[in-house]
């Protein structure tokens, strides 16, 4: 059975950056994707971005672009996304997913993280 | 960047009733990369089913999925107490896109 575990929540300030991660079990790790999804309080689901741990190289969505990294550690099955700049937009809960076709970014969410809050405020 | 749009925005039924939800594509989706995901309040999306009618691993026979095109439909056949939640679709392809979501309430 997949398990994602991520970070725990964060509060942060205006301009500053966050990195959160998402630990996998079960499973093998390099074949899946693994996407970073967020939701704003009362909003819908936003895509940021995925990667293909054997692959290495990200794709990410246009709107994050340049202010976002996620990264892949292939020795703890551990992936990163960072997101600079922050502003009070960006206050959200974090999700990783796991997606369920092999090799490929985008797929549909077949295992999910307990999501992480980030609390960006003055 | 195609844009999912959900009806009703919130649908009320009674436990037992037949539920209807709908997800209507801006253009027309060339390959049925649709997923419908649950909701309930303070936990993540379990997903439903994908490929616009799979059923996930281990989601009861009551929910379907249907749909092709740019109009899909996930039935609830008998809504159970526990189905009560926001219910979202998802297109899956190169820039990934989600509906705003339904909320199913009791009645």
């Amino acid at each position: 059975q997949v398990q994602l575990v991520q970070s725990g929540a964060e509060v942060k300030k205006p301009g500053s950056s966050v990195k959160v991660s998402c630990k996998a079990y079960g499973g093998i790790f390099s074949r899946n994707a693994i996407a970073w999804v967020r939701q704003a309080p009362g909003q819908g689901v936003e895509w940021m971005g995925g990667v293909v741990p054997v692959y290495g190289t990200p794709q990410y969505a246009e709107r994050f672009q340049g202010r976002v990294t996620i990264t892949a550690d292939k020795s703890t099955d551990t992936v990163y996304l960072e997101l600079r700049s922050l502003t009070t937009d960006d206050t959200a809960v974090y999700y990783c997913s796991r997606v369920g076709d092999e090799y490929v970014v985008w797929s549909y969410f077949e295992y999910w993280g307990q999501g992480t809050l980030v609390a960006v405020s003055s | 960047e195609i844009v999912l749009t959900q009806s009703p925005g919130t649908l009320s039924l009674s436990p037992g009733e037949r539920a209807t939800l709908s997800c209507r594509a801006s253009q027309r989706l060339p390959v049925n990369y649709l997923a419908w995901y649950q909701q309930r309040p303070g936990q993540a999306p379990r997903l439903l089913i994908y490929g616009a009618a799979s059923r996930a691993t281990g989601i009861p026979d009551r929910f379907s999925g249907s749909g092709s095109g740019a109009y899909f439909t996930l039935t609830i056949r008998r809504v159970e107490p526990e189905d009560f939640a926001v219910y979202f679709c998802h297109h899956y392809d190169a820039s990934p896109t989600f509906g705003q979501g339904t909320k199913l309430e009791i009645k």
